[in-house]
């Protein structure tokens, strides 16, 4: 049982290329989402999926794309990245309203 | 607005000594209120879960008690560790959403 696992741990982009930030959990949590965390502020949003084939969108979710087609994977896709995308991304599960589990970020840089 | 405040921003205190963090928040309808412990460079944990009836919770040195009426919650940390240091969270969700409102955190050093 690993939890969530989060990839890259570390990832610089230049600016107007596109990546993929992989998150998969292996305990069945119907609810997964991705935040960014930036400096002197609290983690934000950025989009959520309650189930597979399902999701929404966050606080945050300009520049971003997602996709659920299992209940394990969440990618998160920054299209054409920005320098104001530089933070480090957490993604989480859980199930219900039960606690969430974070992996262990994804730090990135944009240039 | 949904929002949560934490405070202090930052505290030091000396390996043994007690403190306590403090967390308002104006979520509604209220949910549940979580204390996450993160370390530096790591994802948050889960330290406590507490619902709209309950006041107290513990979790071996830290215990949060939570005022629904004044909307307001605490982490309590008994003889800290060099282990505490690290930035606590407090997260409420509102009823009826999966969405979590996050404060910006308490920066906790505990020294030797």
């Amino acid at each position: 049982n690993a939890g969530v696992t989060q990839t890259p741990k570390f990832q610089v982009l230049k600016t107007g290329q596109s990546m993929t930030l992989q998150c998969a959990q292996d305990m069945n949590h119907e609810y997964m989402s991705w935040y960014r965390q930036d400096p002197g502020m609290g983690l934000r949003l950025i989009h959520y999926s309650v189930g597979a084939g399902i999701t929404d969108q966050g606080e945050v979710p300009n520049g971003y794309n997602v996709s659920r087609s299992t209940t394990e994977d969440f990618p998160l896709r920054l299209l054409s990245a920005a320098p104001s995308q530089t933070s480090v991304y957490f993604c989480a599960s859980s199930s219900g309203q039960s606690r969430a589990f974070f992996g262990q970020g994804t730090r990135l840089t944009v240039v | 607005k949904n929002q949560v405040e934490q405070s202090p921003q930052s505290l030091i205190i000396l390996e043994g000594k007690n403190c306590t963090l403090q967390c308002n928040y104006t979520v509604s309808p209220f949910s549940n209120l979580r204390w996450y412990k993160q370390d530096t460079g790591r994802g948050p944990v889960s330290l406590t879960i507490m619902t709209f009836s309950e006041n107290t919770k513990s979790n071996g040195r830290y215990t949060a008690t939570l005022d629904a009426d004044t909307k307001q919650s605490s982490l309590h940390i008994t003889a800290s560790q060099l282990s505490d240091s690290a930035s606590y969270i407090c997260v409420v969700s509102a009823t009826g959403t999966y969405k979590y409102i996050f404060g910006t955190g308490t920066r906790l050093k505990v020294l030797a």
